[in-house]
């Protein structure tokens, strides 16, 4: 079965950049997406198609993907940044689909 | 505005059945290929299913865990999508969301907040 790999947790101080990774064997070949989900609430998109920022996310969300890796950046990180991130992606025939583990990003 | 609402969720035996639906509104839903998702408490999101548009063929594809035991349908007419849920476990315990990653002009649906499926004795 098709595995997206993150690290468990990343923590950086206000201000930082935080750079949460998601390995695949298919990501040369499929999009990446990236979610936000904070406690206690739902998903959110926030990097969909590798590098696209969805409407009202702020700028300091980008997403890059190269080869097996795709990235997810936070810019200048915020106490409200704090969430868990999942990336999520296909397998390289398209019909199965899977999300990493999730990264819980801290901010302190 | 967009919205997916959840419905249908309980609690179930072991080997039981259950129908989820989603009800969207405020898109073309008969447009837009639609998944399944899961979580588990305390666990992370795991993908349940999908189907296509009927333009698209309006096939299904399942995760290993569901194949042959979970049936993704469509009702166009209606904007709702529904999740038959048979021969349930108790791993199948977790809260159950409808989503899409279609995005026009980047402004990507919000997901609903689920529907809880418990599973137990």
């Amino acid at each position: 079965s098709y595995e997206l790999t993150q690290p468990p947790s990343v923590s950086v101080s206000p201000g930082q950049t935080a750079r949460i990774t998601c390995s695949g064997d298919a990501l040369p070949k499929k999009y990446t997406y990236w979610y936000q989900q904070k406690s206690g609430q739902a998903p959110v998109l926030v990097i969909f198609e590798d590098t696209k920022r969805s409407s009202g996310i702020p700028e300091r969300f980008s997403g890059s993907s190269s080869g097996t890796m795709a990235t997810l950046t936070v810019s200048g990180a915020q106490v409200e940044d704090e969430a868990d991130y999942y990336c999520y992606s296909a397998d390289s025939s398209g019909y199965l689909w899977v999300f990493g583990g999730g990264t819980k990003l801290t901010v302190l | 505005e967009v919205q997916l609402v959840e419905s249908g969720g309980g609690l179930v035996q072991p080997g039981g059945s259950l129908r989820l639906s989603c009800a969207a509104s405020g898109f073309t839903f008969s447009n837009v290929w639609m998944n399944w998702v899961r979580q588990a408490p305390g666990k992370g999101l795991e993908w349940v299913g999908r189907i296509k548009s009927h333009a698209d063929g309006g096939t299904t594809d399942y995760a290993a865990p569901v194949k042959g035991r979970f049936t993704i349908s469509r009702d166009d007419s209606k904007n709702t999508l529904y999740l038959q849920m048979t021969s349930l476990k108790t791993e199948d315990t977790a809260l159950y969301y409808c989503n899409t990653v279609y995005c026009p002009n980047s402004v990507c649906y919000p997901w609903g907040q689920g529907a809880l499926v418990t599973v137990s004795a």
